[in-house]
C-alpha cells in the first residue's frame, strides 16, 4: 500500500510561513500527491494537488522533488485559522486501480497568536 | 445543494440495533466514497461507487457493514447488529471521476454514537 508519513503536530506564530513534509516512498507512477485540511466537526477540505516540481494556488504551495518521495505543502503567513489537521495522500493506484485514497494520521497544526 | 449533505448529522443508537446513514453527493459527481473517522485518527477508507456499484468495497470491516447507490446519486450506509466499537464519524465524499488523483469534496459527517 502507498503510505504516507508526515509530523504529528506542529507549532507555528501567526504571519509565519509554515512547511509540513510528508514521506511516501512508494508512491507509484500515476498517483499525484494530494493535500487536505480538516477543521473540527468538518470533513476534510482539498488544499492543493501536484504531480512533480511546483504547484501554487491562492492559499499553498505545493513542492515535489524530483523523486517524488516525499513533498512539502508550504502555507504562507499562517493565521489562527489556519489552526487544523492536515493530511497528505497518495492514491493506492497499485494494488486497487486508483479508487482508495489511504489517509494517515495527519498533521495537527496549531497556530499562536 | 451545492455541496455533499449527509443525514443525520448525528444518531444515537442501542447496540444491536439497525442504522441508515445517507449522503446526497454533489449532482453530476459519479463516484462516491464513504470514510469512517474515530477520534484523533484520520479517515478510514470504507467503500467506493463509480455509478450505481461499488467498484471497491474491500474497506467494509465485516459483514454487518453495507452500502447501496441504486441511481447512482444518493447512498445509504446500513449498519446491522451495531456494536459500541462502530462509534465514529462516518464521512461521505464524492467526485466527477472515480480516480484519486481528482479533488473529492466531503459531507460534514454522521457522528454515530452506539450505547
Amino acid at each position: 500500500l502507498a503510505k504516507t508519513t508526515q509530523p504529528i503536530s506542529m507549532d507555528s506564530y501567526e504571519g509565519q510561513e509554515v512547511n509540513i513534509t510528508c514521506s511516501h516512498n512508494n508512491i507509484a507512477t500515476n498517483d499525484y500527491i494530494t493535500w487536505y485540511q480538516q477543521f473540527p466537526s468538518q470533513g476534510p477540505r482539498f488544499i492543493i494537488q501536484g504531480y512533480k516540481t511546483k504547484v501554487t494556488n491562492e492559499v499553498a504551495s505545493l513542492f515535489i522533488p524530483a523523486d517524488r518521495k516525499s513533498s512539502t505543502l508550504s502555507l504562507p503567513r499562517v493565521s489562527l485559522s489556519d489552526t487544523a489537521v492536515y493530511y497528505c495522500l497518495v492514491g493506492d493506484t497499485l494494488n486497487t486501480g486508483g479508487f482508495k485514497t489511504i489517509f494517515g494520521a495527519g498533521t495537527r497544526l496549531f497556530v499562536k497568536a | 445543494g451545492a455541496g455533499v449533505s449527509q443525514t443525520p448529522s448525528n444518531k444515537v443508537t442501542e447496540k444491536g440495533k439497525y442504522v441508515e446513514l445517507r449522503c446526497d453527493p454533489i449532482s453530476g459527481h459519479t463516484a462516491l466514497y464513504w470514510y469512517r473517522q474515530s477520534l484523533g485518527q484520520g479517515p478510514e477508507f470504507l467503500i467506493y461507487f463509480q455509478g450505481t456499484g461499488a467498484a471497491d468495497d474491500s474497506g467494509l470491516p465485516n459483514d454487518r457493514f453495507f452500502a447501496v447507490r441504486p441511481e447512482g446519486s444518493v447512498s445509504t450506509l446500513k449498519i446491522q447488529r451495531t456494536e459500541r466499537g462502530d462509534s465514529a464519524v462516518y464521512l461521505c465524499a464524492s467526485s466527477l471521476e472515480g480516480h484519486t488523483n481528482t479533488e473529492a469534496f466531503f459531507g460534514q459527517g454522521t457522528r454515530l454514537t452506539v450505547v
